[in-house]
């Protein structure tokens, strides 16, 4: 049975970082492109980054050269390294399997909140 | 790469039958067959519920439907029942450098 379960959000002051991750089972995540999916608080999706099984990694605008995705093939694990977190970063961060263009399988999410 | 476009609610009775539209443009929607949408209860992770413009994943009912003209999708859930309450976002392959974009995502209601 395919699983993802994210962890790592928290409360965090702007300017700061955290790291987010996310276990999988069920199947190789190197073997797969495996993105990051943002929701805002009553807000929309919106996709933030992707890791494809050849190692390239992509950004949206918005998050590029603050975060960083990562995977541990070891651990069968992927990461999102955030870095000069701010207060619109605020959101619910999933980790999602791609599959030819769409998203097949998401973790529950993890809550990140940027505040002072 | 802007969000594609989707009407912010959409209601019916039970039974009835509805539809979801998703405008994007021809760098996306209208370019490409690479339409998915999505299913989210409150609090909950979104699920897939169409890929590729008109195909279910195992186990998702036949009451939901695709379809694509142009630069818009469809999404049509027919035979409308109260556990169908929730949000759907739509998701195209996109030209742009990010080569994803989610709808803005519309809510339904139940009757």
């Amino acid at each position: 049975e395919v699983q993802l379960v994210e962890s790592g959000g928290g409360l965090i002051q702007p300017g700061g970082s955290l790291r987010l991750s996310c276990a999988a089972s069920g199947f190789t995540v190197s073997s797969n492109y495996m993105s990051w999916v943002r929701q805002a608080p009553g807000k929309g999706l919106e996709w933030v980054s992707v890791i494809y099984s050849g190692g390239d990694t992509y950004y949206a605008d918005s998050v590029k050269g603050r975060f960083t995705v990562s995977r541990d093939n070891s651990k069968n694990t992927l990461y999102l390294q955030l870095n000069s977190l701010r207060a619109e970063d605020t959101a619910v961060y999933y980790c999602a399997r791609e599959r030819d263009r769409f998203f097949d399988y998401w973790g529950q999410g993890t809550l990140v909140t940027v505040s002072s | 790469q802007s969000a594609l476009t989707q009407p912010a609610s959409v209601s019916g009775s039970p039974g009835q039958s509805i539809t979801i539209s998703c405008t994007g443009s021809s760098s996306d929607i209208g370019g490409y067959n690479y339409v998915s949408w999505y299913q989210q209860h409150p609090g909950k992770a979104p699920k897939l519920m169409i890929y590729d413009v008109s195909n279910r994943p195992s186990g998702v009912s036949n009451r939901f439907s695709g379809s694509k003209s142009g630069d818009t999708a469809s999404l049509t859930i027919s035979g409308l029942q109260a556990e169908d309450e929730a949000d759907y976002f739509c998701s195209s392959y996109t030209s742009s450098s990010t080569r994803r974009v989610f709808g803005t995502g519309t809510k339904v209601t139940v009757l």
